[in-house]
Formats: structure tokens, sequence, C-alpha cells
């Protein structure tokens, strides 16, 4: 079965440096994807950035990027040049596939905090 | 852009009572979820569906809850009669295709409250 460990459960990051959140994940499967979504207070999840087990090269997007890792399985979101507004909950997700379906794996988050 | 509607955005109930969540998902795409997170802890799935039918369910999932997608657009998750420990946000999401590749959007969430 898929699992995603978070160890973090708070972060703290002053606003314009840069910051890693970890996740690592545990499968089987050969061909995976990573995922990472931000909730904000007001409780919506926004999709921020995906990671496919076969690519070679890491994701980015924006000030977003994904530090993929697959030996060590790990994939840890990067953000830079931080954001008042970045401070959030962040949720690594793992897709699993089963017989043609599909769900989300998530792990149990990190709470960034971002100080002016 | 697109994106997956849910009404309503807060809903109260009492314990026993019938509610039903609502979802429109984006309107090309195939795939419909519903999550749930209990507050203050991780998002958990619920049910997937395609074609008209439940691809797959959780130990959640159990005879107290249902969905169906009663016309073209809407997506709805019914559960029968509320226990406390359905207090939880529901999430519902849609994906156009299961590749490699897409991503399921998610709705903004309905805050279940049950009393």
């Amino acid at each position: 079965a898929q699992k995603i460990t978070q160890t973090q459960p708070g972060m703290f990051v002053q606003e314009k440096e840069a910051v890693t959140l970890d996740c690592t994940y545990d499968t089987s499967d050969p061909s995976y994807g990573l995922f990472w979504y931000k909730q904000p207070s007001s409780g919506e999840m926004i999709f921020l950035i995906y990671q496919g087990s076969y690519d070679q090269q890491n994701a980015t997007e924006g000030r977003y990027s994904l530090n993929f890792q697959k030996a060590r399985k790990s994939a840890n979101l990067v953000i830079s040049a931080s954001q008042l507004g970045d401070s959030a909950m962040y949720f690594c997700a793992m897709r699993a596939v089963q017989g043609g379906s599909e769900k989300l794996v998530f792990g149990k988050g990190t709470k960034l905090t971002v100080n002016p | 852009e697109p994106e997956v509607t849910q009404t309503p955005s807060h809903q109260v109930t009492q314990m026993g009572q019938e509610v039903i969540l609502r979802c429109v998902p984006i309107s090309n795409h195939l795939y419909f979820y519903w999550y749930r997170q209990i507050l203050g802890q991780k998002v958990e799935f619920l049910v997937s569906f395609y074609n008209n039918e439940i691809s797959e369910k959780s130990e959640i999932f159990d005879d107290q809850f249902s969905v169906e997608r009663p016309d073209g657009s809407n997506f709805t998750l019914k559960i029968r009669s509320t226990k406390l420990e359905d207090s939880a946000m529901y999430f519902c999401a849609s994906m156009w295709l299961v590749s490699s590749t897409d991503t399921q959007y998610f709705g903004p969430g309905t805050r279940l409250t049950v009393l």
C-alpha cells in the first residue's frame, strides 16, 4: 500500500527566504505520481505541482519546485522567495492506481508560517 | 479557468438526519471523487466514480454513504443518517483522465457539522 510521510508538523520562514517542506513516500508500484497541495485557512485545496516517477527533471511551477530524489523516495517541495500569502497547510500526496481507478493518498501535512 | 464548485459551503445538521452534499465537477471531466478531512487531520479518500458507477470505495464509505450523478453536471454525496463523527470538511474532486500525468482538481469543500 502507498504511504506518504510528512515529518514536519510546522515550519517557520522569514518573508523572501526559501523553505523546504519534506515528503517521503513508500510504494511498490514502478509508476507513480506525486503532488503537492496548498490549503489556506479558508479550507480549499489548491494544486501546486506534480512530479511523475519517470520524469527526468524536477518539476517547477513559478516559485515552487520539487526536489525529487527517487532512490531516497523523497519529493520535497521548495518554495522560493516566501510571501506572507504562502502561510498555509501543505499536503504531499501520491497517486494510487488500482484496476483502472485511482485515488490520492495524503500525508498529514505541514503548517507553514511566513513571518514578516 | 474552469473549476469544481460545491454547495453548500457549510451545512449544520442534527444527528440522524440525512444530508446531501452537492458538487459540480469541471465540465469535460470523466472521473469524480469524494474525500473527507476531519478537523486537523489529513485528507482521506472516500469514493471514486466513473461511467455512472463506483470505481473504488474506502472502508469509511459504508452503507450510510451513497453517491449519484443525477444529471450531466451534478455529483452528489448522500449521508443517510449522520453521526457526530461525520463532522468534517468534504471535498469533491474531478479529473479528465486516469493517466500518469493528469491531476485531480478539488472543489472548495463543504464543512459538515453534526450536532
